[in-house]
Formats: structure tokens, C-alpha cells, sequence
């Protein structure tokens, strides 16, 4: 069974720095492109960040790029996602997801998320 | 940018009713993705590449389109169908969802 899960989420000042985690397993995670997707409170769903099998390549929206990191550690079958410079649109539900599929991207696992709240 | 934009924002139906949720997308797409959200819980992905049921998705859920136009269509909606579905592109970074379409049981 795939499980995704996620910690490191809290309270955070602004201009703070914030390193989140996602535990992986059931599945072969090296294989996977990985991604974190993030949910303002009430809000819709924003992409983050996807890294590839390797974590030579990244991608990011311009609203995080420069600010957010993205990595993983194969090893250890983790994904993380280093955010800098925080800001108060940055509090949201940050979701680690799998992302699958050949010419047209989607994500078939999704963990239950974990919460940033960027706040003096 | 390839903006998602899903009509109705809310919608209401009735149990047995057909319903259908669209999603246009600002520029051509080769696939769209959808997702159900029920309260409080992470999204699930539901139907993949235009037409494809995720696993354990009932039969009466089907998707359909091309190019720019996308829908989600119910054929007899239940209770547990009530939900925020969301429509999502991966043809091209930044990879983006439409703004989500809440369907409730009247």
C-alpha cells in the first residue's frame, strides 16, 4: 500500500525559514518524479514543486521559485521541501504528492498534508 | 501559463440526477486530470488522462474532451458524490488546477 506522510508543518514568522518532510513507502520511490502541491486554507489547489527520479531536476511556479527547495533522499525513501523567506500567503495545507503518468502529468498519491501557518 | 477555469462554481443535485462538471482550459491541453476532495481530507485522483477511472472510482463517473474542453459527468448522483472536484492539466509547467466545481446533495 502507498503511504505518504508528511511532518514538519507549524507556526512560523515571517521571513523564517521552514523545512518540511514526506515519508514514503509501498512503492519503489526512486522510480517517481515527486512533487509537494499546497492548499490555502479555503482555497484551491496550487502546484509547488516537482523534483525528478534522480533530484537533478527541479521545477518550480514563479510564486516560490528562488525561495522554495525541493530534494530528496533516495535512501531514505524522503522527500523534503526546504521553504525560505516565508510569507503570509505562503500558510496552507502542503501536500507531498506522487506524480505519475507519461505525456500529461497527474498525481495518483496524495499524503493527508500538513499545515504552515506564516504568521507574526 | 495554461489557466483552468471549472463552471459551476457550486452546484447542487439531487440523488439520481445526471450531472456534469466542465473545465476550459486557457490553451490546449492533451489530457486533463481530475480530483475529488471531500471535506477535510486530501485530494484523491479520479479520473486521469480525459477519460481513465482511478482505482476503486464507481462506474457511474465518466470524463470526456479535447483540446480546451474537458467534463466530468455523473450519470446518477449519490450521496457520497458530494465533494469539490478539481481539474488539473500536466501538459506543461507550470502545471496547474482549475479553481474547483463544489457539488452538494439537494
Amino acid at each position: 500500500e502507498v503511504q505518504l506522510v508528511e511532518s514538519g508543518g507549524g507556526l512560523v514568522q515571517p521571513g523564517r525559514s521552514l523545512k518540511l518532510s514526506c515519508a514514503a513507502s509501498g512503492f519503489t520511490f526512486s522510480n517517481y518524479y515527486m512533487a509537494w502541491v499546497r492548499q490555502a486554507p479555503k482555497k484551491g489547489l496550487e502546484w509547488v514543486a516537482t523534483i525528478s527520479t534522480s533530484g537533478s531536476r527541479t521545477y518550480y511556479p514563479d510564486s516560490v521559485k528562488g525561495r522554495f527547495t525541493i530534494s530528496r533522499d533516495n535512501a531514505k525513501s524522503s522527500l523534503y521541501l526546504q521553504m525560505n523567506s516565508l510569507k503570509s500567503e505562503d500558510t496552507a495545507t502542503y501536500y507531498c504528492a506522487r506524480r505519475t503518468g507519461r505525456s500529461g502529468w497527474y498525481f495518483d498519491f496524495w499524503g493527508p498534508g500538513t499545515m504552515v501557518t506564516v504568521s507574526s | 501559463e495554461i489557466v483552468l477555469t471549472q463552471s459551476p462554481t457550486t452546484m447542487a443535485a439531487s440523488p439520481g440526477e445526471k450531472v456534469t462538471l466542465t473545465c476550459r482550459a486557457s490553451s490546449s491541453v492533451s489530457y486533463m486530470h481530475w480530483y475529488q476532495q471531500r471535506s477535510g481530507t486530501s485530494p484523491k485522483l479520479w479520473i486521469y488522462e480525459t477519460s481513465k477511472l482511478a482505482s476503486g472510482v464507481p462506474n457511474r463517473f465518466s470524463g470526456s474532451g479535447s483540446g480546451t474542453s474537458y467534463s466530468l459527468t455523473i450519470n446518477s448522483m449519490e450521496t457520497e458524490d458530494a465533494a469539490t472536484y478539481y481539474c488539473q492539466q500536466g501538459s506543461s509547467y507550470p502545471l496547474t488546477f482549475g479553481s474547483g466545481t463544489k457539488l452538494e446533495i439537494k
